[in-house]
């Protein structure tokens, strides 16, 4: 079975200050990972995901996330926040293999402050 | 841009009444999925359709939980009776097939509360 943990419920940040988002996975064996971003009263909405290749992923809205496997984490970064990033955060893990439903964290509530 | 609906947004009762959800997924979508999101935790899979066949519902208490998607199109959850612990928000999914590497396609959301 798979786990997801996210440290951080609460992360605020200064606009145009770089974040970091912590996420970290448990698992025995291969896996795909993923971040959604959920606006309020919308619905989650896929970030970028890790499959396989280059373990810098870049996705939409000038987030970046590094896959590290020794250290069994997928952290998100942006390097300059918007007061528009305001949103939570959840990072998802699914197994390679079989039909092993997505497994989520906890979700970060990122706070961007003008 | 196609987009997951859910209805209703928002939904109160009182427990031991029955409620329902619908969700119509993006079409042409084969996959469905009904998440259970309990405040201050992630999303938890209820269940899983493939086209109009359950392929995953071990989460889902089937005492007073049920799930169908007739045609393999739209789907309808239902709680009955519901009790307190169900208020959460659940949450409607849907992906071009069954794979892990799918990106699956959320709608809003339907928010539960149960007085």
């Amino acid at each position: 079975a798979q786990s997801v943990t996210q440290l951080d419920s609460q992360v605020p940040v200064f606009e145009e200050a770089p974040v970091e988002l912590r996420c970290n996975y448990s698992s025995s064996v291969s896996v795909y990972l993923f971040w959604y971003v959920q606006y309020p009263n919308q619905g989650l909405q896929l970030l970028l995901k890790y499959l396989s290749g280059s373990t810098l992923v870049k996705g939409i809205n000038g987030f970046e996330a590094e896959f590290n496997k020794s250290q069994t984490s997928f952290h998100l970064r942006k390097p300059s926040v918007h007061i528009s990033d305001t949103a939570e955060y959840v990072c998802a893990v699914s197994a390679r293999s079989g039909n092993t439903p997505l497994v989520f964290g906890k979700g970060t509530r990122l706070s961007v402050i003008a | 841009e196609a987009e997951v609906a859910q209805s209703p947004r928002y939904k109160i009762t009182e427990k031991s009444q029955a409620v329902a959800f619908w969700c119509d997924p993006i079409s042409g979508h084969a996959t469905l999925y009904w998440y259970r999101q309990i405040l201050g935790q992630g999303p938890e899979l209820l269940v899983q359709f493939q086209d109009e066949s359950v392929v995953d519902d071990s989460q889902l208490p089937k005492d007073r939980f049920s799930a169908e998607r007739l045609k393999g199109v739209d789907s309808t959850l239902k709680i009955q009776p519901a009790e307190l612990g169900d208020s959460a928000m659940y949450l409607c999914a849907s992906s071009p097939e069954r794979l892990n590497t799918d990106t699956q396609y959320f709608g809003p959301g339907t928010r539960l509360t149960v007085l």
